[in-house]
């Protein structure tokens, strides 16, 4: 069984830097064709996609965001890492880690996020 | 890439057919995934490959559609289906990105 769990600050200060660690069980980044994505919602709104790390240590993140955001990998602990710099009051939401597998299904290379983890608040507030 | 779900809400009883709809600022294939989500829970799986559901979601679930214009489809709207739902592209030379969302409310 594949489960996830963020873990991290509750408040945030602006212009500080935030940090959030997934830790997962039930798979490993070490697999191939695995990765832990990040999504976050802001309250009341839509989810939003944030970045993305996988087993070779590929990184995809969000055009919009790139310059802000890290995210990093402890394959020996089954954890990941999300950094965002220069936190505003508008990244104020729920943040959500999620398992990735990327297969060949058909003609289609492709994987989904599922499971998820249940999310952690974060209110950026002085 | 930009996903625009409509309608952006929508009410609807019990039993209703319900229909909502995704479109790819690009073609994007079949490079599509659903999502569900109830209030204050984590979104779950629906329908990925555009159409092919997800291990033990009901089969009044369904998904349509290629290349810019998708939907996802209820045939009989059940109590417990009053949420709120994601469409997400899943081409990973693109960007991950999701839907605005369609919420399905009690009429």
């Amino acid at each position: 069984q594949i489960t996830l769990k963020e873990s991290g600050p509750t408040l945030v200060k602006p212009t500080q830097t935030l940090t959030l660690t997934c830790t997962f069980s039930g798979f490993s980044l070490a697999t191939t064709e695995v990765g832990v994505g990040w999504i976050r919602q802001p309250p009341g709104k839509a989810l939003e996609w944030l970045g993305i790390i996988y087993w070779n240590n590929d990184k995809q993140y969000s055009p919009s965001l790139k310059n802000r955001l890290t995210i990093t990998k402890d394959t020996s602990k089954n954890q990941v890492v999300l950094t965002m710099t220069n936190m505003d009051p508008g990244d104020t939401g729920t943040y959500y880690c999620a398992h990735r597998l990327v297969q060949w299904f058909g003609a289609l290379y492709l994987g989904w996020f599922d499971p998820w983890g249940q999310g952690t608040r974060v209110i950026v507030s002085s | 890439i930009q996903l625009t779900q409509s309608p952006s809400s929508l009410s609807a009883s019990v039993g209703d057919r319900v229909t909502i709809t995704c479109r790819a600022s690009q073609d994007i294939s079949r490079y599509l995934a659903w999502y569900q989500q109830k209030p204050g829970k984590a979104p779950k799986l629906l329908i990925y490959a555009a159409s092919t559901l997800q291990s033990g979601v009901p089969s009044r679930f369904s998904g349509s559609g290629s290349g810019t214009d998708f939907t996802l489809t209820i045939s009989s709207l059940q109590p417990e289906d009053f949420a709120t739902y994601y469409c997400q592209q899943l081409n990973s030379n693109l960007a991950l990105t999701f839907g605005g969302g369609t919420k399905v409310e009690i009429k």
